[in-house]
């Protein structure tokens, strides 16, 4: 089964200064694709990245880069120089190779200060 | 539109009533992924779409909910006597292929008093 892990419930970073958000998952599927998401106070959401299990180098998307860590079965999130248009709530997701669905861990609030 | 648009935003309606949410995706994209998300959660999977069949409904959480494409394109999910437990925002997404990011709608919340 599935799983999708974030254990912090809310980060705080200075303006401008690089954050790491977590995310752990569990599956037996060899093969699938893990995606970082931003929700917004208005609701929608926003695909960030995305990492194949059989990438070989870590993805990176302007300011988004993520560590692929496959032997931990991690893919956290870094975003360089936050900005105060960073604050929002990520998620991470899942899905596996032989499904069609994406499991969302349960978010984490990033919040910048200034 | 450019991006997946849901209308209504927002849905209040009594317990045991009937509603509609609409998705309208973006133009080209074959897949539709209805998803809902209660406050405080991530997103859950609730049905996909490839084409105008139904591929999988596997997320569906009773028969009251049912889903319709009828021309590959809009989207209808439907729901039967509802219950305040059912109240959430209902996200649409759609994508080109399956391994890249889906696209999301703004959603439509609905509350059920």
């Amino acid at each position: 089964a599935q799983k999708i892990t974030q254990t912090q419930p809310g980060m705080f970073v200075q303006e401008k200064e690089a954050v790491t958000l977590d995310c752990t998952y569990d599956t037996s599927d060899p093969s699938y694709g893990l995606f970082w998401y931003k929700q917004p106070s208005s609701g929608e959401m926003i695909f960030l990245i995305y990492q194949g299990s059989y990438d070989q180098q870590n993805a990176t998307e302007g300011r988004y880069s993520l560590n692929f860590q496959k032997a931990r079965k991690s893919a956290n999130l870094v975003i360089s120089a936050s900005q105060l248009g960073d604050s929002a709530m990520y998620f991470c997701a899942m899905r596996e190779n032989a499904g069609n669905m994406l499991t969302f861990g349960g978010g984490t609030r990033l919040m910048v200060k200034p | 539109g450019a991006g997946v648009s849901q209308t209504p935003s927002n849905k209040v309606t009594e317990k045991g009533k009937y509603v509609e949410l609409r998705c309208d995706p973006i133009s080209g994209h074959t897949a539709l992924y209805w998803y809902r998300q209660s406050l405080g959660q991530g997103p859950e999977f609730l049905i996909y779409f490839q084409g105008t069949g139904a591929a999988d409904d596997s997320g569906l959480p009773n028969d009251r909910f049912f889903a319709v494409r009828p021309e590959g394109s809009v989207s209808t999910l439907k729901i039967q006597r509802t219950e305040r437990g059912d109240s959430a925002v209902y996200l649409c997404a759609s994508s080109l292929y399956r391994d890249r990011g889906a696209f999301f709608g703004q959603g439509t919340r609905l509350t059920v008093v």
